[in-house]
Formats: C-alpha cells, structure tokens, sequence
C-alpha cells in the first residue's frame, strides 16, 4: 500500500500569508494527487487535481504542484475563508493526516 | 446538478450489520470509479473501500476487509457499502465520493 504522509499536522497563520503544505507518497503516484479543504461538519470539497489543475471555481490563490512522491499546496496570500483542513489523495486511495490551518 | 444523495446510517450495535447506498446524479455514474471514505468523531479522512466502473475490481482498506462489502448497480446509479461484524471503531461520518463529488455524509454509531 502506498502511504501518504502530510506536513505540517497544523499550521498557524495569518490572513495576507503565503503557506505551504506539503505531501508525500511512499512511492510515485505520478501526478494521481488531489487537495482537499474541509471544514467542521461538511463534506470535503475539491481543489486541486492531477497534482496542479486548479477545480474549477477555485480561487487562483491555491496551486498545486508536484510529481512522482513530492506534492505541495500553496495558498498565495490567506483569506479568512481558507482557515480549514487540508487534506491530500491519492485518487480513490489513502489520504494524508490532513494540516489544520489556523488563524494566528 | 451533479450530485451524490446517501442514506442509511443510523445506530447499530456491536457484532451488527448495516447497509448504506449512495444515488448518483447528473452524471454518468457508470464512467466512474466510487469509493467510500470515513471519518471518525474528530479525526481526519480515512478511505474505506473503492469499485471500478463496471464493479469489475474493488479494493478494501485493511481493517475492513472480510466484513465491509462494496457494490454498484450501475442500472439504478447506486453504489453500497454492506458492513458486517461492527465495532464502536467504526463508528463514523461514511461518505461515498467520486473525482470532485461528495455525498453529503451519513453518521453510523455502533454502541450498545
């Protein structure tokens, strides 16, 4: 089974931050990466796939890059709505722990 | 509007079984692989099982297999997740998914 492994579990920042989270596979998953964010009591909702295709409705602030085992979300510049937890997947597979965003 | 409508959660005891299903639609429900992914009170997702398109293929996290039985009937748009053998472990959020979709979640607890 291929694991995936999420950093940091938690991440404090404030709004106008750039962060970043990262995601790794125990082997190469080539670019078969989503990013989800969710928030307390909803589903999860998409926003990256194929390692760096923005989903559609998406603001152009989250990107996503990476390939094989190293994969990276990126939020350029932090709005109150995007503090939440973000979770990587390998399609229709294992999850990451998951990085819980916070306000600081 | 594409969606994922579930149902069938509810309270179960320990050693019990349960049913979900999941309706597909505004989508063709049989180009996609579905899957199920769970979430315990305050934990992250977990995935649970997954079936290819045609039911042909399908794959079990571990510490479900022998007791949780994924389907499809691509002719009613249906996926189901037949679970067996049930522990307060498994008590959760159960979401069915596909690429991008989410149901809206159904909440099993398994207690005595």
């Amino acid at each position: 089974d291929i694991q995936m492994t999420q950093s940091p579990s938690t991440l404090s920042a404030s709004v106008g931050d750039r962060v970043t989270i990262t995601c790794r596979a125990s082997q190469s998953i080539h670019i078969w990466l989503a990013w989800y964010q969710q928030k307390p009591g909803k589903a999860p909702k998409l926003l990256i796939y194929d390692a760096s295709t923005l989903e559609s409705g998406v603001p152009s602030r989250f990107s996503g890059s990476g390939s094989g085992t190293e994969f990276t979300l990126t939020i350029s510049s932090l709005q109150p709505d995007d503090f939440a937890t973000y979770y990587c997947q390998q399609y229709h597979l294992n999850f990451g722990q998951g990085t819980k965003l916070e306000i600081k | 509007e594409v969606q994922l409508v579930q149902s069938g959660g509810g309270l179960v005891q320990p050693g019990g079984s349960l049913r979900l299903s999941c309706v597909a639609s505004g989508f063709t429900f049989s180009s996609y692989w579905m899957s199920w992914v769970r979430q315990a009170p305050g934990k992250g997702l977990e995935w649970v099982a997954n079936i290819k398109e045609d039911g042909s293929e399908k794959y079990y996290v571990d510490f479900v297999k022998g007791r949780f039985s994924i389907s499809r009937d691509n002719a009613k748009n249906s996926l189901y997740l037949q679970m067996n053998s049930l522990t307060a472990e498994d008590t959760a959020v159960y979401y069915c998914a596909r690429e991008g979709v989410w149901g809206q979640g159904t909440t099993v607890i398994v207690s005595s």
